[in-house]
């Protein structure tokens, strides 16, 4: 089946920072959601994304379906200590994830 | 607010044991779903249903089987419990397919 590929991996920031992460897919697709996971929870849907070239926010969270429909971007803005936890891409139809971007913001 | 619950926040057990690992939603969902999650790895579906007694395999189905006698409960099943099935478990629901998914805090099992 079709690949998502998330990056970075980990990141550890300042609070303040913006930050910025993605995920390719190996296929086009038709749809992008983001969730964020908090420690000892389950993900929430942050933002979801239906046509190419979509941008979306949510607060300090912008969210873009890349217009050739392979990628998508997550940006947050001025970070603080509770964005702390895990950030997932997926894939709507597929129901599939990608490996997650594990994010740290030092007070 | 949806609520997706999971029976159990941690349980350890045994190589060779049989573990049942329950799921319930409050919502009608028509739609549900295991996931295991492991470091570096994200999310991987095992199993999903979009009935009552339907069932339909996932990308890591191996070792697992699902039950789905009512609705709102769906449960995963380790016939014989073994050590790489150490992780995180996560059920979810969705109300159509290709929504959204709705997802529980997770079991963490230990296999020992």
């Amino acid at each position: 089946g079709q690949q998502l590929n998330q990056s970075p991996q980990s990141m550890f920031i300042q609070e303040g920072e913006d930050v910025s992460m993605n995920c390719t897919s190996s296929s086009i697709f038709n749809t992008w959601l983001w969730y964020k996971q908090d420690p000892g929870e389950g993900p929430v849907l942050l933002i979801a994304l239906y046509k190419a070239g979509e941008l979306t926010s949510n607060g300090r969270l912008t969210a873009q379906f890349g217009i050739t429909r392979k990628d998508s971007f997550l940006n947050i803005s001025a970070s603080i200590p509770s964005d702390v936890g895990i950030y997932f891409c997926a894939d709507q139809i597929d129901m599939r994830f990608g490996a997650g971007t594990r994010l740290t913001v030092k007070p | 607010d949806v609520k997706v619950t999971q029976s159990s926040r941690y349980l350890v057990k045994r190589t060779g044991e049989k573990v049942f690992l329950e799921c319930v939603q409050d919502m009608d969902h028509e739609n549900m779903f295991w996931y295991r999650q492991d470091p570096g790895l994200g999310l991987r579906l095992i199993y999903f249903s979009y009935d009552v007694k339907m069932k339909e395999k996932g990308d890591i189905p191996e070792g697992y089987s699902v039950s789905r006698e009512k609705k709102e409960r769906f449960s995963l099943i380790l016939e014989s419990a073994s050590t790489n099935q150490t992780s995180m478990y996560l059920c979810a629901s969705s109300l159509l397919p290709y929504s959204p998914l709705h997802f529980g805090n997770g079991t963490r099992l230990t296999v020992t």
